[in-house]
């Protein structure tokens, strides 16, 4: 079946810079998108943006520009989101996600199945 | 950048009364619009994506509605398992997510 796995939860210092890993399984790693989507404690869903694992291609939403980046390594199916500059808002649980498929089409941007997501806690 | 609006904040239900949540963007996202229902330590799970179409193994009692800027989710009957937050989220112009909707058991 199709799973995305994420690394673990890390504590990190304002001003360090921290690196999430999704690893994909059960189906063609760079067929399908994968996106990157935060959330805050006690908050709302935060789109991040997305990578194109077969191009390497990458989208990211303006409020993290100059400040992630998004890779992939086909060898192992994994994609990356990296983060940097942290800061202490940047604490959130963060989730990699892929195209929702149904019978006939995959659908870039509604997001199923998604990682069990890592929490991140950005503290002095 | 499109922003959404969910109403109510929160709702407070019993089991098997109906849910109806809504959802209002800033500017029409056509149909390009999908709800997400989350459980507390979980990832979200989507329900429905284009307005209206249910996901796969998405129980009927969950349905949505609308197009332009006003969308409804609907859930007939309330279960149990169906008290959680529920997301809207926009793809028409690049991707932003409602804040939610709390579903209490009253």
């Amino acid at each position: 079946q199709v799973q995305l796995v994420q690394s673990g939860a890390e504590v990190k210092k304002p001003g360090a810079s921290v690196k999430v890993s999704c690893k994909a399984s059960g189906y063609n790693f760079i067929a399908y998108y994968i996106q990157w989507v935060r959330q805050a404690p006690g908050q709302g869903l935060e789109w991040m943006g997305w990578i194109n694992p077969n191009s390497g291609g990458t989208d990211y939403a303006q409020k993290f520009q100059g400040r992630v980046t998004m890779t992939r390594d086909t060898s192992i199916s994994t994609a990356y989101m990296e983060l940097n500059r942290l800061r202490s808002d940047d604490t959130a649980v963060y989730y990699c996600a892929r195209p929702y498929c149904d019978s006939s089409t995959c659908y870039l941007g509604w997001l199923d199945p998604w990682g069990q997501g890592t929490l991140i806690t950005v503290s002095s | 950048e499109i922003v959404l609006t969910q109403s109510p904040a929160t709702l407070s239900l019993s089991p098997g009364e109906r849910a109806t949540l809504s959802c209002r963007a800033s500017q029409s996202v056509r149909s390009s619009l999908a709800w997400y229902q989350q459980k507390p330590g979980q990832a979200p799970r989507l329900l429905i994506y284009d307005a209206s179409n249910r996901a796969t193994g998405i129980p009927a009692r969950f349905s949505g509605s609308g197009s332009g800027t006003d969308f409804t989710l609907t859930i007939s009957s309330l279960e149990p398992e169906d008290f959680a937050v529920y997301y809207c989220q926009q793809r028409s112009n690049l991707f932003t997510f409602g804040p939610g909707t709390k579903v209490n058991i009253k």
